[in-house]
């Protein structure tokens, strides 16, 4: 299994509140991405990496912020979060765009 | 993106073969077809993928229609833990630029395996 480790795994916090979820990886893979599953939507890109310092948005951002500061780790902050960001976010990398994704095993957030 | 075409549901018995189609009459010359699942409570996990060829690896083949508007995912023999949701995916090659790679996830087919 790739080296993939989300933290935390569960967290429950209140709106407005700032927070902040990490994907580690241990593989060296160039590409990182942030997902996140509600039900009735699939699986839907927040943000994605393309390097150290290089990142852009996906279909849903808005609301969502993200930094690599090194390779290995991928941070999603959520600046104030909302009840509408209750969701599962799940974490992937690949060391090639058009080769398969990694996942790790997801952050379950709940927002009050 | 090009759309595909899943069953909400199938059902088999375990050990034996299982066949999940995929409809997808809009692709491109550059799509590759890709085959994630999901087990309850983890991560995507990728199973398989191809272009135009059929596939083989170790947890199973992908059939691939020769006009290629369809594909089959085959599991040869199913076990208990092949029970996910199983997601056909088309994805265009990117061969530069500023194309990121993404995923789009469908609602997928949920494979329900019987002891």
């Amino acid at each position: 299994d790739a080296g993939i480790t989300q933290s935390p795994r569960h967290k429950v916090t209140e709106t407005g509140t700032p927070v902040t979820l990490r994907c580690h990886q241990t593989e060296n893979h160039r590409y990182m991405y942030w997902y996140r599953q509600d039900p009735g939507h699939g699986l839907r890109l927040i943000h994605y990496s393309y390097g150290v310092k290089d990142t852009d948005k996906g279909e849903v951002s808005d609301g969502y912020s993200v930094s690599r500061s090194k390779t290995e780790d991928f941070l999603l902050t959520l600046e104030s979060a909302t009840s509408s960001q209750t969701s599962v976010y799940f974490c992937a990398i690949t060391d090639d765009r058009n080769q398969p994704q990694h996942f790790g095993d997801g952050t379950r957030l709940s927002i009050l | 993106d090009a759309k595909t075409t899943q069953p909400n549901s199938m059902e088999s018995n375990e050990e034996e073969p299982v066949h999940l189609p995929c409809n997808h009459s809009t692709i491109s010359g550059t799509d590759y077809i890709h085959w994630y699942r999901q087990l309850p409570s983890q991560g995507p996990e990728y199973v398989i993928h191809g272009l135009t060829s059929n596939v083989n690896n170790r947890m199973a083949s992908l059939a691939i229609a020769e006009d290629r508007k369809s594909s089959t995912l085959i599991l040869h023999r199913a076990t208990l833990r092949d029970a996910a949701v199983y997601y056909c995916i088309l994805r265009g090659f990117n061969a530069g630029g500023t194309s990121y790679g993404k995923l789009t996830f469908g609602q997928g087919t949920i494979l329900t395996v019987h002891p």
